[in-house]
């Protein structure tokens, strides 16, 4: 039982590439999120699903996009890479909503851009 | 849009000792939880406890909610050089889903 897999681990970018990172899940869970991690700011929230096909904006959502298409996976794209998006990016999700269930996280992503 | 907000930034003690963590948070909440991160991996869910509930122990954990204070804190028994990590509190927002805000957490170092 894996849990919650994000790739890559680390990834370093030049300012203005693209990239996709992919968070998949095998707990049948509903709801995904992306957060960002950045020293000082704690976690952020970049985008959430509430179930298969539907995404929402979260706190900090400028310069990234994100698709739910299958429910087990969470795809979060940065359209034109910026050194303000270093960051540790970590996958979450849970079964419903944050009212009754914890959160299950990945490992995370590492990305630098430069 | 901060919720919660661990107090203190830092604590370091020695193996044995008890640790407690604050988190303080602004407006109402269902529930309130308590995360652990070890040093470069991702958050692990350590405990749920909802508003009716004043507290709640898993393990050496414990966990108690003053709503009226809008606070709650985490007692960590007997620490363990495998303590050391970063713990944070969580709540849900009122929006975005009720997705979690997390304070930036309490870094505690338990030295042997």
């Amino acid at each position: 039982n894996a849990g919650v897999t994000q790739t890559p681990k680390f990834r370093v970018l030049k300012t203005g590439q693209s990239m996709t990172l992919l968070c998949a899940q095998d707990m049948n869970h509903e709801y995904m999120y992306w957060y960002r991690q950045d020293p000082g700011m704690g976690l952020r929230l970049i985008h959430y699903s509430v179930g298969e096909g539907t995404t929402a904006k979260g706190e900090v959502p400028d310069g990234y996009n994100v698709s739910r298409l299958k429910k087990q996976n969470f795809l979060l794209g940065l359209e034109s890479a910026a050194p303000s998006q270093t960051s540790v990016y970590f996958c979450a999700s849970s079964y419903l909503g944050s009212t009754n269930y914890g959160y299950t996280f990945g490992s995370g992503t590492r990305l630098t851009v430069v | 849009s901060q919720q919660g907000e661990e107090d203190p930034q830092a604590l370091s003690i020695q193996e044995g000792e008890n640790a407690t963590m604050n988190c303080s948070y602004k407006t109402s909440i269902n529930n309130l939880q308590w995360y652990r991160q070890n040093s470069g991996r991702g958050l692990v869910h350590l405990i749920l406890i909802r508003s009716n509930e004043r507290e709640k122990h898993s393990g050496r954990l414990r966990v108690t909610l003053d709503t009226s204070k809008k606070s709650s804190s985490l007692l960590i028994t007997a620490s363990r050089a495998a303590d050391t990590a970063s713990y944070f509190c969580a709540t849900p927002g009122n929006q975005a889903g009720t997705a979690l805000i997390f304070g930036k957490g309490t870094t505690l170092s338990v030295s042997s």
